[in-house]
C-alpha cells in the first residue's frame, strides 16, 4: 500500500503569509495526486487535481506542484477563510490513501 | 446542480449490520466510479471502499476487507455501502463521492455529499 506523509501537522499563519504544505508518496503516484480543504461539519473540498491543476471555482492563490513522491501544495496571501485542514491524497490505481492532513491556524 | 445524499447512519451494537445508501444527481453517476470516504471523530480522512462505474469490480481498505461491501444500482443513480460485524474503531462520519477518473484523467474526489454518522456502541 501506498502511505502518504504531511508536514508539517499544525501550521500557525497570519493572513497575507505564503504558506506551503508537503506531502511525500512511499513510491510514485506520478501525477495523481489530489489537495482537498475540510472546515469542520463540512464535507472536503477539491482544491488541485493532477498535482497541480486548479478545480473550477477554486481562488488563483491556491496552487500545487510536485510529480512522483513529492508534492507541495501553496497558498499565496493567505485569506482569513484559508483557515482549515488540508489533506493530500493519492489516486494512483485502484486503491487510495490520504496523508494525515495539516490543520493551518491563525498565529 | 450536483447533489450527493447519504442516508442510513445511525446507532448500531457492536458485531451488527448496518447498509448505507447514497442517492446521486446532476452528474452521469453510470459513467462515474464512486467511493466512500470515513472520518472518525476528531481524526483524518480514511479511503473505505471503490467501486467501478458498471460494477465490475470492487476494492477496499484493509480494515475493512470481508466485513463491507460496496454495490451500486446505476438505474436508480444509487450506491450502497453494506457494512457486517460492525466494531467500536468503525464508529465515523461515512461520506460518498464520485472518484471521477477517465481515459487518461481523472480528478480524484469532486462530488461529495454532507455524510452520514455511524456510531457502534453498545
Amino acid at each position: 500500500d501506498i502511505q502518504m506523509t504531511q508536514s508539517p501537522s499544525t501550521l500557525s499563519a497570519s493572513v497575507g503569509d505564503r504558506i506551503t504544505i508537503t506531502c511525500r508518496a512511499s513510491q510514485s503516484v506520478n501525477n495523481w495526486l489530489a489537495w482537498y480543504q475540510q472546515k469542520p461539519g463540512k464535507a472536503p473540498n477539491l482544491l488541485i487535481y493532477k498535482a497541480s491543476t486548479l478545480e473550477s471555482g477554486v481562488p488563483s492563490r491556491f496552487s500545487g506542484s510536485g510529480s512522483g513522491t513529492e508534492f507541495t501544495l501553496t497558498i499565496n496571501s493567505l485569506q482569513a477563510d484559508d483557515f482549515a485542514t488540508y489533506y493530500c491524497q493519492h489516486y494512483s490505481g485502484y486503491y487510495r490513501t490520504f496523508g494525515q492532513g495539516t490543520r493551518v491556524e491563525v498565529k | 446542480e450536483v447533489q450527493v445524499v447519504e442516508s442510513g447512519g445511525g446507532l448500531v451494537q457492536p458485531g451488527g449490520s448496518l447498509r448505507l445508501s447514497c442517492a446521486a444527481s446532476g452528474f452521469t453517476f453510470g459513467g462515474s466510479q464512486m467511493s466512500w470516504v470515513r472520518q472518525a471523530p476528531g481524526k483524518g480522512l480514511e479511503w473505505v471502499a471503490l467501486i467501478l462505474k458498471d460494477g465490475s469490480g470492487d476494492y477496499y481498505v484493509d480494515s475493512v476487507k470481508g466485513r463491507f461491501t460496496v454495490s451500486r444500482d446505476n438505474a436508480k443513480n444509487s450506491l450502497y455501502l453494506q457494512m457486517n460485524n460492525l466494531r467500536a474503531e468503525d464508529t465515523a462520519v461515512y461520506y460518498c463521492m464520485r472518484d471521477w477518473i477517465s481515459g487518461g484523467s481523472g480528478k480524484g474526489f469532486d462530488y461529495w455529499g454532507q455524510g452520514a454518522l455511524v456510531t457502534v456502541s453498545s
